[in-house]
């Protein structure tokens, strides 16, 4: 069972406006939280994290919201460039001592010009 | 050279045949890590190495074997796969294989299993 779900498949934004990425999760041991970014032909790459300690963490145009009673997260780009086009990876882990990341499934990000 | 070198991109084989998948880190990180995509899937992890030894091994059937030299590189030895285990291969390094460490990952090998 899925530990970690994008169920969002895709998403279309207009250059310049908000994008709003979401995941979910269930395991409540989860207690940091990463993004990563996928461009087609290459592996994955580090985008921004937040730990269960904060509710919010910032880093340029993304922002990343954590809602623990929810088990809720979320990614925003603001604004939305066309080079923001990917894939975007969830994903979690706990401290077993393991750096095992639990990932989502992803979302297609489609940033228009 | 890039941080993590993944070879061959494209791979096809046949499911009696014996293929090695190979990575190469350039970090100088001492954990790294194997991950399988299969289509409309997440990424699963498989195996972990720190400093050359196995730490993690996620379950994984023996058709798969990892092997680990250095704390440079990265095999995985396939032999008699199912067309199932067709998917993207994914290796990955961190610095220290510890919790809450950055992953680096490699560009990945698409596997064709016939």
């Amino acid at each position: 069972d899925q530990q970690v779900k994008q169920n969002s498949p895709s998403l279309s934004v207009q250059e310049g406006r908000i994008s709003i990425l979401n995941c979910d999760y269930t395991n409540s041991m989860f207690d940091y939280f990463l993004w990563y970014k996928k461009y087609p032909a290459e592996g994955p790459t580090f985008l921004i994290s937040i730990s269960s300690i904060k509710d919010k963490n910032e880093d340029g145009r993304f922002t990343v919201f954590l809602n623990k009673s929810a088990k809720h997260l979320s990614l925003h780009i603001v604004p939305s460039q066309p080079g923001d086009s990917a894939v975007y990876f969830c994903a979690a882990t706990d401290q077993t001592g393991a750096n095992n990341l639990f990932f989502g499934t992803g979302t297609r990000l489609t940033v228009i010009p | 050279e890039t941080g993590v070198t993944q070879t061959p991109r494209h791979l096809v084989m046949g499911m009696t045949n014996k293929k090695s998948l190979k990575c190469e880190q350039h970090l100088g990180h001492n954990a790294m890590y194997w991950y399988k995509q299969s289509a409309k899937k997440p990424l699963e992890l498989m195996f972990v190495y720190n400093f050359k030894e196995q730490t993690e091994n996620n379950s994984v059937p023996s058709r798969f074997s990892p092997e680990c030299p250095n704390s440079s590189h990265l095999f995985l030895h396939l032999h008699t796969l199912q067309p199932e285990d067709s998917a993207l291969y994914l290796c990955a390094s961190s610095r220290e294989g510890t919790a809450n460490e950055k992953l680096f990952f490699g560009s990945g090998t698409q596997l064709s299993v016939l």
